[in-house]
């Protein structure tokens, strides 16, 4: 059964720092991995797509890497921002076609 | 291009009573899949429709019940509500099936009373 734990459940950090939060996955046959943010209350902003056979994903400051054989995921946020603020979810699609989240990061970045 | 709609965004209901959210998709997207999320649990996979056909389903009991119609938005049905049915629900849709990006509508913030 997959397990997708991710760690810290919570960080603080300063402004322009970069920071860097972790997703650990039990089962590697996975399709993907997926990184969202949520703002309180709202939904689900995806911020980038891991398929199984890439390596990482880049969009503006945010680098995403993927170690299927280690069951590991890491979302690289640069320089970051009070705008940053946010919980942060990873999500596997397994290879039995379910999408299984983690409990998620809440960051805070204090200006 | 217009994002995924949930309607309605805020809900109360008593235990006992029945309720049906509804999920509108991205435009040509086919796949449509519903979550729970809880303090408590977390997100959790409810079901997923691809072309009218449930393809999955998460570990829910029988209450919990969806279907997609020919222009692929959604309806969730949940009958008999309890306590803890209290939660907000988010749809997602993705280009075909779900192994490609999904994208998430704002929720239904469901309160059962």
């Amino acid at each position: 059964k997959q397990e997708v734990t991710q760690i810290p459940a919570a960080l603080s950090v300063p402004e322009g720092e970069n920071l860097v939060l972790n997703c650990s996955f039990t089962d590697s046959a996975i399709y993907n991995l997926q990184w969202f943010r949520q703002d309180p209350g709202k939904g689900l902003t995806s911020l980038l797509l891991i398929q199984s056979s890439q390596r990482e994903q880049t969009s503006g400051r945010l680098n995403a890497s993927l170690d299927k054989s280690s069951g590991r995921s890491t979302l690289y946020i640069a320089a970051s921002q009070p705008g940053d603020s946010a919980t942060y979810l990873c999500a596997v699609k397994t290879s039995y076609d379910k999408v299984i989240f983690g409990p998620g990061t809440s960051l805070s970045v204090i200006p | 291009k217009a994002g995924v709609t949930q309607t309605p965004r805020y809900l109360i209901k008593t235990r006992g009573q029945q309720v049906t959210l509804s999920c509108s998709p991205i435009s040509g997207h086919r796949s449509v899949s519903w979550y729970q999320q809880t303090p408590g649990q977390g997100l959790q996979f409810l079901f997923e429709y691809f072309s009218e056909t449930q393809r999955n389903k998460g570990n829910f009991p029988g209450r919990f019940s969806g279907r997609q119609f020919s222009n692929s938005r959604s309806e969730m049905n949940v009958s008999t509500l309890e306590l803890g049915d209290s939660a907000l629900y988010l749809c997602a849709s993705s280009l075909l099936q779900s192994s490609y990006e999904q994208y998430f509508g704002p929720g239904t913030r469901l309160t059962v009373t």
